[in-house]
């Protein structure tokens, strides 16, 4: 069964601190991607991924940064975080010759103080 | 650019009802349409799809779909609602061309016992 594993599941941060978010899949698909979660804001989308080594921007991605070192891993990093990316954090990997369905991970609970 | 459109935030029924969760969507091309469930704490779950061919789609725990180019619409309906089917519901758009895939808002559904 297809699987997308998020670390950590839950983070507190200062704020400035550097936070680095995890998720890695065994599905074996060339796109992945990084959601943020708040309430009245649905599914925001911050970055996401073509294959290993290709990041692009999504609808918010200032104050973060993205990395595919490799197919299966793909990570989301706050420089410096704030008090704003307090939210939950949603991995998710995708096919688009499999209609881009799309697989999520659990979640990461994210609150920066 | 696709958008999605929830109109209703918020639909409570009791077990046994029949419920309908309101999708429409804009966008001149060839797309996927999908739906996903979101239970509290975890992440979004693949429901149904479509693409072409029967307008209406079958998906998990006797929920449907039902595609209406004319209106641009693509509402979930689940002839008779259990207390578990409690969860958020969001509908998706996805480009066949791109691997960028839109959200609407969410619907939360609320059944009561």
């Amino acid at each position: 069964e297809a699987a997308v594993t998020q670390s950590p599941r839950n983070k507190v941060a200062v704020t400035g601190g550097k936070v680095t978010l995890s998720c890695n899949q065994t599905n074996n698909h060339n796109n992945m991607y990084w959601y943020r979660q708040d309430t009245g804001h649905g599914l925001r989308l911050i970055h996401y991924s073509y294959g290993a080594g290709s990041t692009e921007k999504g609808d918010i991605p200032d104050g973060y940064k993205a990395s595919r070192p490799s197919q299966e891993n793909f990570s989301l990093i706050l420089e410096l975080a704030t008090p704003s990316q307090t939210s939950v954090y949603f991995c998710a990997s995708g096919a688009r010759d499999r209609g881009n369905t799309l697989y999520f991970g659990a979640g990461t609970r994210l609150s920066v103080l | 650019t696709q958008t999605v459109s929830q109109s209703d935030a918020h639909v409570t029924v009791f077990e046994g009802d029949s419920v309908e969760l309101r999708c429409n969507y804009s966008y001149g091309g060839s797309i996927y349409l999908s739906w996903y469930i979101q239970h509290h704490g975890h992440g979004l779950q693949f429901l149904l799809k479509y693409y072409s061919g029967n307008p209406v789609v079958q998906g998990v725990n006797g929920f449907e779909a039902e595609f209406s180019k004319s209106d641009s619409s693509f509402h979930l309906r689940k002839a008779s609602v259990h207390w578990s089917d409690s969860a958020v519901y969001f509908c998706a758009v996805s480009a066949s061309s791109n691997n960028r895939i839109f959200f609407g808002d969410g619907t939360q559904l609320v059944v009561k016992p």
